[in-house]
């Protein structure tokens, strides 16, 4: 298994970002997916899950309504369309995958793409 | 603020055990038996050490192990090594397709 993300970088405060994450490795298409962030020196916070078709998605309220997950199974691709983006979003994004369609346990990590918003 | 509250620190001599608290309340961690563990070295990625409360991951040795009781679950590790010194984290399941996952804590081998 490997996941590897990018598209991370500095962007300024109300600006979009998106990111992506390539799976390898296994059957990406019967898997959940999710996206972790970390603040510098910081915990870990989920942002947001998606389910193996790609049909049901859920996210943390710090970031309903601004982000936007989805995947693209033809191309074991991941994403995070990160909008209006303010100074709290900063932190290294990973993605993770499920141990299956919905079992919330991050099975798999990628090592992760830096964001970082700053005017 | 994070959703499970975690010592912020623990230590232990090699050889050891020490346990690692995690709690939640009757919404997470009582509610469901989706609690897991990550070990986090500085500058690493995650990884899996527990599932679905006392599960190991694949090639994570039988020294690690994960319980719950009510609210609270917990991890310990038993024989400590020099290896074992990084940051513990707790996760569970909070229902609505929710998850939160604890503020994490900091294992120093002595």
């Amino acid at each position: 298994v490997q996941l590897v993300e990018s598209g991370g970088g500095v962007v300024q405060p109300g600006r979009s970002l998106r990111l992506s994450c390539a799976g390898s490795g296994f059957t990406f298409s019967t898997y959940g997916m999710y996206w972790v962030r970390q603040a510098p020196g910081q915990g870990l916070e989920w942002v947001a899950l998606i389910s193996d078709d790609g049909n049901d998605k859920y996210y943390a309220d710090s970031v309903r309504g601004r982000f936007t997950i989805s995947r693209d199974n033809s191309k074991n691709t991941l994403h995070l369309q990160m909008d209006r983006l303010s100074t709290e979003d900063t932190a290294l994004y990973y993605c993770a995958k499920d141990m299956g369609r919905f079992r919330f346990v991050f099975h798999y990590w990628g090592p992760g793409t830096l964001v970082t918003v700053s005017s | 603020q994070s959703a499970l509250t975690q010592p912020p620190s623990v230590s232990g001599s090699p050889g050891q055990s020490v346990t690692i608290s995690c709690t939640g309340t009757s919404s997470d961690v009582g509610d469901y038996d989706y609690v897991s563990w990550y070990q986090q070295h500085p500058g690493k990625a995650p990884k899996l050490m527990i599932y679905d409360v006392n599960k190991r991951a694949s090639e994570v040795p039988d020294r690690f192990s994960g319980s719950k009781s009510g609210n609270t679950a917990s991890l310990t590790i038993s024989g400590l090594q020099a290896d074992d010194e990084a940051d513990y984290y707790c996760c569970s399941y909070a229902g609505n397709y929710h998850v939160g996952f604890g503020g994490g804590t900091r294992l120093t081998i002595l």
